[in-house]
């Protein structure tokens, strides 16, 4: 039973416009979601979080939009770079605090040049 | 500083060795992990060491010994490991607290290869 689940398993955009990535999860008992970005042969890279009591957080070109009713959350890049190639997990964690992060299956963003 | 090291950085060992893989994290985090990931699938959580003691074992198999000697360093024993154990071996770190805040900083991992 996947609760975190990533359906693009890939998207590609031009440079400079935005990439969406999306994610939906289905345990309403987790209450802080993650994005993570990854290149090949390196460990994940946090990129952005969001509180279950926000439903926007930015950081300069990332912004991670929460939808609680609809069980999903997106992450926008505005301008894409082609640096920003990579696979990209969200991730969840519920309120017992145990640490445990479940993740999605990934998509792999192409930004082309 | 958001850095996790670890070492090796590559690792090839037969099936009957036993060799560890080492973590250290200088941030001050209370919570250390340990994960295997496989080509194009998602970080598969294994152990989880809270205030340096075992909070999380995710059933993995006993030729996986982890160990955590200080609030620092994490250590990752193996022993008679399969081919299939083959993988990406990541360590992260993160700050534990009642506000639910859970971002882990991965270190670059270590690539394993059992023959």
């Amino acid at each position: 039973d996947q609760q975190v689940k990533q359906n693009s398993p890939s998207l590609s955009v031009q440079e400079g416009r935005i990439s969406i990535l999306n994610c939906d999860y289905t345990n309403s008992m987790f209450d802080y979601f993650l994005w993570y970005k990854k290149y090949p042969a390196e460990g994940p890279t946090f990129l952005i979080s969001i509180s279950s009591i926000k439903d926007k957080n930015e950081d300069g070109r990332f912004t991670v939009f929460l939808n609680k009713s609809a069980k999903h959350l997106s992450l926008h890049i505005v301008p894409s770079q082609p640096g920003d190639s990579a696979v990209y997990f969200c991730a969840a964690s519920g309120s017992s605090n145990t640490g445990k992060l479940i993740f999605g299956q990934g998509t792999t963003l192409q930004v082309k040049p | 500083d958001t850095e996790v090291t670890q070492t090796p950085k590559h690792l090839v060992m037969g099936m009957t060795n036993k060799k560890s893989l080492k973590c250290e994290q200088h941030m001050g985090h209370r919570a250390m992990y340990w994960y295997k990931q496989k080509a194009k699938k998602p970080p598969e959580l294994m152990f989880v060491y809270s205030y340096e003691k075992l909070s999380i074992n995710e059933s993995v198999p006993s030729r996986f010994s982890p160990e955590c000697p200080n609030s620092s360093l994490l250590n990752l024993h193996l022993h008679a490991l399969q081919p299939e154990d083959s993988a990406l071996y990541l360590c992260a770190s993160s700050q534990l607290g009642a506000s639910g805040r859970n971002e882990q900083y991965f270190g670059p991992g270590t690539r394993l290869t059992v023959t």
